[in-house]
């Protein structure tokens, strides 16, 4: 039983430019949740989407937006980068959006803006 | 607002002996707790949570984890530490009645041999 899968694992890109991150979610699982993870820090809610809409959105610019798909996998886009943006990206999935189930992280995809 | 709030950046402790991972909360209403492991390179791995009923949490890989209302308190414990036990460990509560996790800003667990 394949558990939460994102692509890419590594990307490098230059400030200004844009970037879609890929999730799987564990199977099973309907809701994804993205967050940001800077060097040294815990993770930060982005959003999460649920039948396929963005349910909740922690503080981040409209630079960062998303999709989920009907097969529940999500996309995670970001435009005009800047150093900032820096950071470990993970996804989760969980079954709904309630709070008792807990969710089930990625490894993650680590972007590093030049 | 819910929060959680780790107090120590890094505990050390010798192999075989005791840990605890501190985790303090501050939510309104009945708290849900969670405790997650992040090993380097890699994503959060869950280890237990606290919905309501017995005060200590059993988890995984012998972790448990005890909920004292009166000191607002979540710590993890675990009765002998293992040199892979060393990781970095993050507490967490959901906003509300959503999915949305707040997390502490991590305890980095040091055991050595």
């Amino acid at each position: 039983d394949a558990g939460v899968t994102q692509s890419p694992t590594h990307l490098i890109k230059t400030r200004g430019q844009q970037v879609t991150l890929r999730c799987s979610p564990k199977s099973g699982h309907d809701t994804v949740s993205w967050y940001q993870q800077a060097l040294g820090q815990g993770p930060q809610f982005i959003f999460q989407y649920y039948e396929e809409e963005e349910r909740q959105r922690g503080n981040f610019p409209d630079r960062f937006s998303g999709h989920q798909f009907p097969n529940y996998s999500s996309e995670l886009n970001v435009n005009a980068l800047l150093l900032g943006d820096s950071a470990l990206y993970l996804c989760a999935s969980s079954t709904g959006q309630g709070v008792y189930q807990p969710q089930h992280f990625g490894d993650g995809t680590r972007l590093s803006i030049l | 607002a819910q929060s959680v709030a780790q107090p120590e950046d890094q505990v050390n402790v010798a192999e075989g002996n005791p840990l605890t991972v501190k985790c303090t909360y501050s939510v309104s209403g009945n708290p849900y707790l969670f405790w997650y492991v992040q090993y380097p390179n890699r994503g959060l791995q869950f280890l237990l949570k606290y919905i309501t009923g017995d005060n200590l949490v059993k988890g995984s890989y012998g972790f448990e984890a005890e909920f004292n209302k009166s000191q607002t308190s979540f710590h993890l414990k675990k009765p002998s530490a293992l040199v892979s036990d060393s990781a970095l460990y993050f507490c967490a509560v959901p906003r509300g009645n959503t999915g949305k996790l707040i997390f502490g800003q991590g305890t980095t667990l040091q055991v050595k041999p």
